[in-house]
């Protein structure tokens, strides 16, 4: 089955600067890799996310890159700020399958 | 627009008791509705997916007679824990998707504590 891992499990930015998130996966049938926020004492939510038909998609401060060849994307997160800091999971699913498989999270602080 | 409902959000019971969480989509029909359980500092796992009007498909290793899901509606699934024990404690996730072309969306979690 599928197998996703993320890295790093911590991060720690000042605000202002870049972080960026990596996660590879194993199964080469994905094509759709969500990334989600996840703040204390909540659920998931939904921030960006790719298909593999594309390679990179942007969203104002917030990017996300795939190489499916190595088989592995990355979050990028520009000028952060404090309300950046949450768990941020990586994830991978066949498309219309829907079952999602997660990394095991990045704790993200923005420094002020 | 899409948003998905968690009842109640936080349950303390005693060993033995049943507990029913509820998930609804407020604002779209979930055509399946996913239960996720999360431990402390770490990721998501997937305990069953389940379709409306269809029996729920659990995880390896998941005790479907102690995890009772029931999707009677498009809008609402539940997630029944049978005579919990300290070891279910838990936070449990719920997330809804319209279709197989739509991302999933996530519940606020229900934190679960059996003294």
């Amino acid at each position: 089955g599928e197998n996703v891992e993320q890295h790093p499990s911590t991060l720690s930015v000042q605000e202002g600067d870049s972080a960026v998130i990596k996660c590879t996966y194993s199964d080469s049938a994905s094509n759709y890799f969500p990334w989600y926020k996840q703040e204390l004492g909540k659920g998931p939510q939904l921030i960006i996310d790719i298909r593999s038909n594309v390679g990179e998609k942007k969203d104002q401060r917030i990017a996300v890159t795939l190489n499916k060849t190595a088989k592995h994307f990355s979050l990028h997160i520009t000028e952060t700020q404090p309300e950046d800091s949450a768990v941020y999971f990586c994830a991978a699913s066949i498309w219309g399958a829907q079952k999602l498989v997660f990394g095991q999270g990045t704790r993200l602080t923005i420094n002020p | 627009g899409a948003v998905v409902s968690q009842h109640p959000s936080r349950v303390i019971c005693k060993s033995g008791t049943s507990v029913k969480i509820e998930c609804r989509s407020l604002d779209f029909q979930a055509t399946t509705m996913f239960w996720y359980r999360q431990f402390p500092k770490q990721s998501l796992m997937l305990m069953a997916t389940s379709n409306e009007g269809s029996k729920a498909t659990y995880e390896q290793g998941v005790e479907k007679d102690k995890f009772l899901i029931n999707h009677a509606s498009l809008t609402l699934s539940t997630l029944t824990v049978t005579s919990a024990h300290p070891e279910d404690s838990s936070f449990y996730i719920c997330s809804a998707a319209t279709g197989g072309d739509q991302p999933q969306h996530f519940g606020d979690g229900t934190r679960l504590s059996i003294l």
